[in-house]
């Protein structure tokens, strides 16, 4: 079974650049989630889409952060302009949603580098 | 106060040692409890759910205690292969959301 596909799994610009992280949830999951790990903050949750419509995003840092769902099966999440302190693992999860507190399952995460 | 805490170790222990971690919520409505696992550089991944009456994977022993808001996680006979972050989630009552603590580290030495 295919879990959660994220892309790029590594990426390294130069502060200033446009940077778009891709995710493809579980198929028939209806809760999409973008987190951030650092070392300092541990993982913090961004965003989170249910039926592709955003519900929380008061974990978004600023506004150079934008995510999107257009379908149930991709999501994007933006960052224009980067900056050298976004520099993070981006994870991306789903579950089944229904507002049932379900496990989610975790895609293998974009490692971002801002130079 | 955060919402979940755990200790972040680490916690050094010897191949085939019992070893126990502790964490507590500060939600008393929460519902849903897990236990993840999160490998260096890897993607956390679902170690077990905790229910209310305890429950047991094998080597690995989870327990609820709602009164005292405390989740625990024994692991018997340790194996060099369950050395990783062990990270403690509480569900958001009400929401999908997953409320994460930070982790506990454990290194497993023969």
């Amino acid at each position: 079974d295919a879990g959660v596909i994220q892309s790029p799994r590594h990426e390294v610009t130069e502060m200033g650049q446009e940077v778009t992280l891709r995710c493809k949830p579980i198929s028939g999951h209806n809760s999409l989630f973008w987190y951030r790990q650092t070392m300092m903050r541990g993982l913090e949750l961004l965003i989170y889409f249910n039926n592709n419509v955003p519900i929380d995003d008061s974990g978004m840092p600023e506004d150079r952060f934008s995510a999107k769902m257009p379908n149930a099966s991709f999501s994007t999440l933006k960052i224009q302009p980067s900056e050298p302190r976004d520099s993070a693992v981006y994870f991306c999860a789903s579950s089944p949603g229904l507002n049932s507190n379900q496990p989610q399952h975790f895609g293998d995460g974009t490692r971002l580098s801002i130079l | 106060r955060k919402e979940v805490e755990q200790d972040p170790g680490p916690f050094n222990v010897p191949e085939g040692a019992t070893v126990a971690f502790n964490c507590t919520y500060s939600n008393s409505a929460s519902q849903s409890f897990f236990w993840y696992r999160q490998d260096c550089r890897k993607e956390p991944k679902l170690l077990m759910s905790v229910y209310s009456s305890g429950n047991e994977d094998g080597r690995f022993t989870a327990q609820l205690n709602r009164a005292s808001q405390y989740i625990s996680l024994l692991i018997r006979d340790s194996k060099l292969s369950d050395s990783a972050t062990y990270l403690c989630v509480v569900g958001d009552f009400g929401t999908d959301k997953l409320i994460f603590g930070t982790g506990t580290r454990l290194q497993v030495f023969p």
